[in-house]
């Protein structure tokens, strides 16, 4: 009973491969995001979503498009991969998205090797 | 440049010492978070502080706000192995949650 859950936990892949990584939450709530964290342990926002619509795309190659086929779910498609984005990527959800003090719910993270 | 310095990046003290971790800016922020994160593992949430000036306590973790909400610091007292991870601050801004800024990151490693 995982609160925000994302498959597949560790990815290898060649560069110029296509790649997807699910997200799924279950704790109801209406925002949804998926953050990068690189190997110094930046972590920066790539995209968010409220209620399957999208609110924040921070400047990431058109290469990679989310898709939230519902407020629970939000998945993240990665095409012609290339070796700058091996990383972590984590999936979070958080309540409404719009309050000062709401807190984010991590996911375990899917660390991608591009070869 | 990144909107939030943390420092030290690393830490590696004995069992029973005390520490403090800076977060540094220089823009405002509504509110600021800290987390910490384990390996393997997401970021989990620690504390929210919301006004300038406020200290929080979570056991031997005491967070403070800066007066004029830039800035941000945690202090642990009589470090514990337990206590080992890497430890980022997270600042809002008032353009909204969805906009969370995360600090550059502590790691902290406590030796038995």
């Amino acid at each position: 009973d995982t609160a925000v859950s994302q498959t597949p936990k560790y990815l290898v892949t060649q560069m110029g491969n296509d790649k997807s990584i699910k997200c799924e939450q279950n704790l109801g709530h209406d925002t949804m995001y998926w953050y990068k964290q690189d190997s110094k342990k930046f972590l920066k926002i790539m995209f968010s979503y409220n209620n399957k619509e999208l609110i924040i795309n921070e400047t990431v190659p058109n290469r990679f498009s989310p898709k939230s086929p519902d407020k629970a779910h939000l998945n993240l498609h990665i095409n012609s991969l290339e070796l700058g984005d091996s990383a972590v990527y984590f999936c979070a959800s958080s309540l409404t998205g719009g309050k000062t003090n709401e807190k984010l719910f991590f996911g375990s993270g899917t660390q991608l090797s591009v070869l | 440049t990144q909107l939030l310095e943390q420092s030290p990046q690393f830490l590696s003290i004995q069992e029973g010492e005390n520490l403090t971790v800076y977060c540094n800016s220089s823009s405002v922020f509504s509110s600021l978070q800290w987390y910490r994160q384990e390996p393997g593992e997401g970021p989990v949430l620690l504390v929210t502080v919301v006004t300038g000036g406020e200290v929080k306590k979570l056991k031997r973790l005491t967070f403070q706000f800066g007066d004029a909400r830039k800035d941000s610091s945690l202090h642990i007292t009589a470090a514990q192995p337990g206590d080992t991870g890497l430890y980022l601050c997270a600042g809002v801004r008032d353009t909204g949650f969805q906009k969370l800024v995360f600090g550059t990151g502590t790691r902290l490693l406590v030796s038995p």
